[in-house]
């Protein structure tokens, strides 16, 4: 099992460019995340998916969207990148509400 | 608002010490965990506790519901354990809810 996987590591894109970050488990988990790590924060929410075919706003959803494609993918989109989007992104999976987070090994966007 | 505290920011130990690492929440919770955050930056699950102890190898996890704190200790420390650990809690019944600490960066050294 590949566990979760998550695409690009690194990606720098100029302000205003739009880019999909994509997310893919293979342990028929329900949920899924996306998250933003910046320096001296804790992990902030962006998006989550508590099953197939439902998303739900986290914390700091503005700028973003998603996509979940099917149990397996779960994708986070930029539509015009800026500055304020330069972060670290993990996406993070788990089949129930109380149980371990599986999380990829994330991506690092640089926006100029 | 529940926030997450997490004591000390930093700590630095000679190999073989005993650690703790302590993570105080403000509000009731489901459940807790504690994350390893490695020098690469992979983030890997260590514990979801949502009473007493669990031990895995050197680590144990505690949780005092009553007390809303956690500590998070290692035995026979050692450089592989360097890594920022964080602790997270689970709370409300939405599978949104859950609140990471900052951090704390241990080094350990040889």
């Amino acid at each position: 099992n590949a566990g979760v996987t998550q695409t690009p590591k690194f990606q720098v894109l100029k302000t205003g460019q739009s880019m999909t970050l994509q997310c893919a488990q293979d342990m028929n988990h329900n949920s899924m995340y996306w998250y933003r790590q910046d320096p001296g924060m804790g992990l902030r929410l962006i998006y989550y998916s508590a099953s197939e075919g439902t998303t739900d706003k986290g914390e700091v959803p503005n700028g973003y969207n998603v996509s979940r494609l099917n149990k397996r993918e779960f994708s986070l989109r930029l539509e015009s990148a800026a500055p304020s989007q330069t972060s670290v992104y993990f996406c993070a999976s788990k089949i129930l509400t109380v149980e371990k987070l599986f999380f990829g090994s994330g991506t690092q966007l640089s926006v100029l | 608002k529940n926030e997450v505290e997490q004591s000390p920011q930093n700590l630095t130990a000679q190999e073989g010490e005993f650690i703790t690492i302590n993570c105080s929440y403000s509000v009731g919770i489901s459940a807790l965990h504690w994350l390893q955050q490695h020098p690469g930056g992979g983030i890997v699950s260590l514990f979801m506790l949502s009473s007493g102890k669990k031990k895995h190898g050197r680590l144990i996890a505690t949780i005092n519901i009553q007390e809303k704190h956690s500590s998070l200790h290692i035995t026979a420390s050692h450089p592989r354990d360097s890594a920022v650990y964080i602790c997270a809690v689970v709370y409300g019944g939405s599978q949104g809810n859950l609140i990471f600490g900052k951090g704390t960066k241990l080094s350990v050294k040889p």
